[in-house]
């Protein structure tokens, strides 16, 4: 079946830092992507999509380029802020006999000041 | 425009009492997601609505957990009896029916079952 594998967390970095948190995938056909964010004592928040092969999602800094190849679609800023401090689940959602989007276990993002 | 709206935030009762969360969704959005999370199990979902009609609700855990949708505003949860193991955050989202990846989450109900 369907399944999102992404990185333990937590991840702590000091402001302005790079930001990667993989995720990977396995899906059977074609599925789409996304990036959710969720601050403290909040409910998820969509942050990017990318639908299709190659597509790179783009929000508030952040990217995700969808990789096929790799099945891969991991999520990039090139310089963090106290205020990105967060959990970022990887999802994918797919119509195969029905819609269900499975979300990976959530990653826990600490930026220090 | 508010967003998904659910009540209460947070609820504590005690094993074997009646439990209901109550969601408003998005006006206009026709699907509707109710989903629970735990440390232990992440996010789950646990059953979901199009245009108030459920579709899949193999992700209800047990007979205990029943969801209605009555009309297109207004959708809720049961647990009847609650237990300890019940405790988690219960989130409701809702989308518009061609864009179901695009889910807009309440602020969540946490349940505490003592």
């Amino acid at each position: 079946g369907n399944s999102v594998t992404q990185m333990e967390g937590p991840v702590t970095l000091s402001e302005e830092a790079f930001l990667t948190i993989n995720c990977t995938y396995t899906a059977t056909g074609y599925p789409s992507l996304f990036w959710y964010v969720q601050y403290p004592g909040e409910g998820l928040q969509l942050l990017l999509k990318a639908t299709k092969a190659d597509d790179k999602g783009s929000n508030k800094g952040f990217e995700a380029t969808y990789r096929k190849e790799t099945t891969s679609f991991h999520l990039e800023k090139g310089s963090v802020q106290v205020s990105d401090s967060a959990v970022y689940f990887c999802a994918l959602s797919a119509r195969t006999g029905g819609f269900k989007t499975i979300f990976g276990a959530g990653t826990r993002l600490f930026v220090k000041a | 425009d508010a967003g998904v709206i659910q009540s209460p935030r947070h609820e504590v009762t005690e094993m074997g009492q009646e439990v209901t969360l109550r969601c408003k969704p998005i006006s206009g959005h026709n699907s509707l997601f109710w989903y629970r999370q735990t440390m232990m199990r992440g996010l789950e979902l646990l059953i979901y609505f199009n245009n108030n009609v459920p579709i899949d609700d193999s992700g209800m855990p047990e007979d205990r957990f029943s969801a209605k949708m009555p009309n297109a505003s207004f959708s809720t949860l049961k647990i009847q009896p609650s237990e300890p193991r019940d405790s988690a955050v219960y989130f409701c989202a809702s989308s518009l029916a061609d864009r179901e990846y695009e889910q807009y989450f309440g602020p969540g109900t946490r349940l505490t079952v003592t």
